[in-house]
């Protein structure tokens, strides 16, 4: 069974300062998708990132920047110089095909909380 | 990406009642999905909805509790059944472009509901 896990629940930091947060999952699968979402306080998800299992380049994108390392599961988001519009909840997210017609199980990781500090 | 809508953003409901939740796709789209997060939690899928069928549920979640309609590539409700205050969570609508596991799933904006 496949399985996200995002050790680290809450993270404060002060604004500027860059933070990363971690990622592991597990899958059987040779084939797979991972994501990051953001859930701000209002609630709604959006999307971040696509990563699938046979790109491990690294990915940049402004202030945000993600390390896809297949030799330790790890899918880690880092975000550089940090500002309060930051604090949000992020989640990883893995993406398996299920099924022999390849539909879609995602599973999602409990979440990590960031509160960016003015 | 997909815009997504749901209604109602939020509510309040009396424990017993039932509340349906609509989610609009400003598109066609093959694959509806329908999650639960409950305070402080990740999501958890409750069941996949495509035009056309039954909808598909996780284990642990029921079509008597959560039925769900999907009737065209545009629209579907989920309704949640004679709630409790367990009930109490934010419900998500998401839509993925294909029925592979490749697609991204967008978010619509949740429907927060508390459960007295």
């Amino acid at each position: 069974a496949q399985k996200v896990t995002q050790a680290q629940t809450e993270i404060s930091v002060v604004e500027k300062e860059d933070v990363t947060l971690d990622c592991v999952y597990e899958t059987r699968d040779t084939t797979y998708y991972l994501f990051w979402y953001k859930q701000p306080p209002s609630g709604e998800l959006v999307f971040l990132i696509r990563r699938n299992s046979f790109d491990e380049q690294n990915e940049i994108s402004g202030r945000y920047s993600w390390n896809f390392q297949k030799s330790t599961s790890s899918f880690n988001f880092t975000i550089t110089a940090s500002q309060v519009v930051d604090s949000a909840v992020y989640f990883c997210a893995l993406s398996e095909a299920r099924g022999s017609g390849g539909y879609q199980k995602v599973t999602f990781g409990i979440g990590t909380k960031l509160q960016v500090i003015p | 990406s997909a815009v997504i809508s749901q209604k109602p953003s939020r509510d309040i409901c009396q424990r017993g009642t039932s509340l349906t939740i609509q989610c609009q796709v400003d598109s066609q789209v093959t694959m509806m999905f329908w999650y639960r997060q409950q305070p402080g939690q990740s999501l958890t899928l409750i069941a996949t909805a495509n035009q056309g069928s039954e909808a598909t549920y996780e284990s642990g979640f029921v079509i008597d509790k959560f039925p769900i309609s999907r009737p065209n590539l545009t629209f579907s409700t989920l309704t949640v059944s004679n709630m409790s205050p367990e009930d109490s969570s934010i419900y998500l609508c998401s839509v993925g472009g294909r029925r592979t596991f490749t697609d991204t799933q967008y978010f619509g904006p949740g429907t927060r509901l508390t459960v007295l």
